[in-house]
């Protein structure tokens, strides 16, 4: 069954400083990955996936994630984080091999950005 | 391009009621799917189409809950009976078929249903 961890509910960081966000995931088959991140009272929004390639994955306002296979991680990371960046952070997993229709969530992570 | 859309935003119903909510997904996406969230949880899904037909259906929908897609166009998601135990945000997506697994699901602002 697929699965997905995020270990942190939420991450203290200050303003300019390096963000990790962390995702394990649990799949039989290969994995399609995913970021997105939702703020209060809108519905999620896409930032970024893994498919196939290279396994760094750049996405929108200045994301990026690493998938490794060995580890079964897919952590979310941003070079200098903004006190914009506080929202709720949700990893996504999709089997390929069993039809790669139905995703599974983890539990949130919520960066508190402080100026 | 205008984006999912759900209506509505916010439904306060009592137990016992039923409620019907409505996703408009984006023009030309052909797969639209429901989730559930609760506080403090990541989205569940609960159902898949492919144009009209019903693909998936998870364990969490109870015979309560159906979902229809009648034209491949909008969907709508119905609580029959509803529970305490229903109230939770309801998220609808879509997305343009994109390789086998590969498209990107855009969500909806969701509807927030509480159950008295």
């Amino acid at each position: 069954a697929q699965s997905v961890a995020q270990p942190e509910d939420q991450v203290n960081v200050a303003e300019g400083n390096p963000l990790t966000v962390k995702c394990t995931y649990s799949v039989s088959g290969n994995p399609y990955l995913f970021w997105y991140v939702q703020y209060p009272n809108r519905g999620l929004q896409f930032l970024l996936k893994y498919i196939t390639g290279d396994n760094l994955v750049k996405g929108s306002y200045g994301f990026e994630a690493e998938f490794n296979k060995s580890q079964t991680s897919f952590h979310l990371k941003k070079p200098s984080a903004l006190v914009s960046d506080s929202a709720l952070y949700f990893c996504a997993v999709r089997d390929v091999d069993t039809g790669g229709f139905k995703t599974i969530f983890g539990a949130g992570t919520r960066p508190f950005v402080k100026a | 391009d205008t984006g999912v859309s759900q209506d509505p935003r916010h439904k306060i119903t009592k137990r016992g009621q039923n409620v019907t909510f409505r996703c408009d997904p984006i023009s030309e996406h052909n797969r639209l799917y429901w989730y559930r969230q609760t506080l403090g949880q990541g989205p569940e899904f609960l159902t898949y189409f492919q144009n009209e037909a019903q693909l998936e259906k998870s364990r969490l929908l109870s015979d309560r809950f159906s979902a229809e897609r009648p034209k491949g166009s909008f969907s709508t998601l119905e609580i029959q009976r509803t529970e305490q135990g229903d109230s939770a945000m309801y998220l609808c997506a879509s997305s343009l078929t994109s390789g086998l697994g590969q498209d990107t699901q855009y969500f909806g602002p969701g509807t927030r249903l509480t159950v008295l």
